[in-house]
């Protein structure tokens, strides 16, 4: 079974922190991604990866930065938290660039205080 | 990229069929259709995907008319396990969920 594990189920920060949130993937998948849940806004995507040190925006990266130095690591970084970065996040991956289908992780609720 | 359609919310009895319908009327070619479930505290799962016709495996059946400008989920004889958030995605490479079909199955 393909298997998608992140760092911290639940995270307490405080505004003004560097935050780190880890993901892991065991099936040498290419792509890799974060995503925030909100209530009543859906999954929205914030970067995505396609290869080893490769990096894409999604819809709302302001605020965040990825690192991917290895094909199963993925990691968003919260430079700086804010409040309005409160919310759930989920990692995903997923085979080459076919239709393939995405493999989520059990997702960081993370709030900012 | 395809934009999707979907219906914000339905409520089911156990035991019902449940029909779900996407529209996405800009799909692509070479898109597929693809839907997930994604229940409370989780993350979303992948249920079925398809190109045209009908798909169909243990968990659901996916119709997808000649034109391909819309799809229907089909869960047959729900049951409370099946209340869950469910997304539609017309394109392989959408990686924009939206916020999805909550449906709701009551007893």
């Amino acid at each position: 079974d393909v298997k998608v594990t992140q760092s911290s189920r639940y995270l307490v920060k405080r505004t003004g922190e560097k935050v780190f949130l880890e993901c892991v993937q065991d099936m040498d998948h290419e792509n890799m991604f974060w995503y925030r849940q909100d209530p009543g806004l859906g999954l929205r995507l914030i970067y995505f990866s396609y290869d080893v040190k490769m990096k894409e925006k999604g819809d709302i990266p302001e605020g965040y930065s990825v690192s991917r130095e290895k094909k199963e690591r993925f990691s968003l970084i919260l430079e700086s938290a804010s409040t309005n970065q409160t919310s759930m996040y989920l990692c995903a991956s997923s085979f080459g660039t076919g239709p393939y289908e995405q493999y989520f992780g059990p997702g960081t609720r993370l709030t900012v205080t | 990229l395809a934009k999707t359609t979907q219906p914000i919310s339905m409520d089911s009895y156990e035991g019902q069929e449940v029909n779900i319908t996407c529209s996405h009327n800009n799909i692509a070619t070479n898109d597929y259709i693809t839907w997930y479930q994604q229940f409370p505290s989780q993350g979303p799962r992948f249920i079925i995907q398809g190109y045209k016709t009908k798909v169909t495996n243990e968990v659901a059946s996916l119709f997808i008319p000649a034109d391909r400008k819309s799809s229907t989920l089909s869960l047959p004889r729900v049951s409370l396990s099946d209340t869950a958030v469910y997304y539609c995605l017309g394109s392989a490479r959408q990686l924009t969920f939206g916020s999805g079909t909550q449906l709701t199955v009551l007893p």
